[in-house]
């Protein structure tokens, strides 16, 4: 089995709402991600969780907040969000993440966020 | 960083017809991977091809590595093939990963 889930598929909220995004995979995959996906855009890397530690934050602002509890889920907690913050957001996973080579990335169906 | 360029950025195709898509990157790579993204979002896994010829159904793909570089083939072209297909690298001295910037692929009846 292949997939990755999120949770929710939509989510509407206003500047000032605290909100989580989840993402869950039974893959065994000891690497999870969060990208954004802007519209007409490629996705872009924000975060990355290897063994459940957080190894790569990609300049993200605060205002999104990872958080890795086990190996199999990951969260996104938004919170105090602005309009252009609007967009597509995706999760991932892959066996590994490091130097040693280069892992096939599995992406879930995505939450589509919309900040009013 | 490592760039990634796709061509052509936009294709119409009459259903049927075969295309051949091409990305283009800047740097040594250890994970090269295709995606087609549907008209919900979702990003649906075409090949992991870092280097060497794989096929699946309709659908092929190269990587000429030392040449830095990839084709999808898509034949027989069905109008569940519109959408947008990326290709996304990984550089062997850097592990994250870069999308370019897609081919969005209309396919009409």
């Amino acid at each position: 089995d292949t997939e990755v889930t999120q949770t929710p598929k939509h989510l509407v909220m206003g500047m000032t709402n605290k909100k989580s995004l989840k993402c869950e995979q039974h893959m065994g995959h000891r690497a999870m991600y969060w990208y954004k996906q802007k519209a007409k855009k490629p996705p872009e890397l924000m975060f990355v969780y290897s063994y459940e530690k957080l190894s790569i934050n990609e300049s993200v602002p605060s205002r999104f907040s990872p958080e890795c509890p086990n190996s199999s889920l990951l969260n996104l907690h938004l919170h105090a969000l602005q309009p252009e913050d609007s967009a597509l957001y995706l999760c991932a996973s892959s066996q590994a993440y490091g130097t040693s080579g280069g892992y096939e990335q599995y992406f879930g169906p995505g939450t589509r966020l919309t900040v009013t | 960083g490592i760039q990634v360029e796709q061509s052509p950025p936009d294709l119409i195709l009459q259903e049927g017809a075969n295309s051949t898509l091409r990305c283009n990157f800047s740097d040594s790579v250890n994970n090269l991977q295709w995606f087609h993204q549907n008209p919900w979002g979702q990003l649906i896994n075409l090949f992991y091809i870092p280097s060497g010829t794989k096929q699946n159904g309709r659908l092929s793909a190269t990587t000429v590595a030392t040449e830095r570089y990839s084709l999808l083939y898509i034949s027989s072209s069905q109008t569940t093939d519109s959408g947008v297909y990326f290709c996304a690298v990984a550089g062997n001295y850097g592990q994250n990963f870069v999308f370019g910037p897609g081919t969005r692929l209309s396919v009409l009846p």
